[in-house]
């Protein structure tokens, strides 16, 4: 069965320094990977996603998040985190065969100054 | 940018009551979702719709769930007769193909 699993329940970074968030996936074939994020009172807004092709993809607001096939892993980075940046942020994941995403079970992200 | 956006932002019903949850995709989108998010729990997925008709559902959308698309932009999800434990956050998404899907902010719908 499909899986996602996010290790990290809750991060805590100083601005302005790096960032990565562990994502974990489990599927037999090749999966679809995204990464949401969720701001308090706020719907999911997606970051990223990865179909195919260049493991390396780039989102918006500065997010890449890295496919590793290997380690069956799909982590979210920025190189410096922005006190706007935290949020609780989703990883998800799909394929081709289903319509239904599965949602990791979050990782909240606290920005210190 | 358009958005899917999503009324009412909050609802509060008696435990039997039905609901209406009310969605408006994206306008040149063509898949639809519903999705549900219980306090302090997983994102999940209910329901997908594609060319008026329930393409996937999980084994939460029982028989007291319904979702219509009763015009060329809305898209609901009706709860018939709700119970406690359907207290959480509602998410509508939409999206142009099947794969990629972009969310609404959501009815936080509590029943009492």
């Amino acid at each position: 069965a499909q899986s996602v699993t996010q290790p990290d329940i809750h991060i805590t970074v100083s601005e302005g320094a790096s960032l990565e968030l562990r994502c974990n996936y489990s599927y037999g074939a090749t999966p679809y990977l995204f990464w949401y994020v969720q701001s308090p009172g706020q719907g999911l807004q997606l970051l990223l996603k990865y179909f195919s092709g260049d493991t390396l993809v780039q989102g918006i607001k500065g997010f890449e998040a890295e496919f590793k096939r290997s380690q069956s892993s799909f982590n979210l980075r920025k190189p410096s985190v922005h006190w706007s940046d935290a949020a609780e942020y989703f990883c998800a994941v799909g394929a081709q065969d289903t319509d239904k995403l599965i949602f990791g079970t979050g990782t909240r992200l606290q920005v210190f100054p | 940018e358009p958005e899917v956006t999503q009324t009412p932002s909050h609802q509060v019903t008696q435990m039997g009551q039905e609901v209406i949850l009310r969605c408006v995709p994206i306008s040149n989108h063509l898949y639809f979702y519903w999705y549900r998010q219980i306090l302090g729990q997983k994102v999940e997925f209910l329901v997908s719709f594609y060319n008026n008709e329930i393409s996937e559902k999980s084994e939460i959308f029982d028989d007291q769930f319904s979702v219509e698309r009763p015009d060329g932009s809305n898209f609901t999800l009706k709860i018939r007769s709700t119970k406690l434990e359907d207290s959480a956050m509602y998410f509508c998404a939409s999206g142009t193909v099947a794969e990629t899907q972009y969310f609404g902010p959501g009815t936080r719908l509590l029943v009492l």
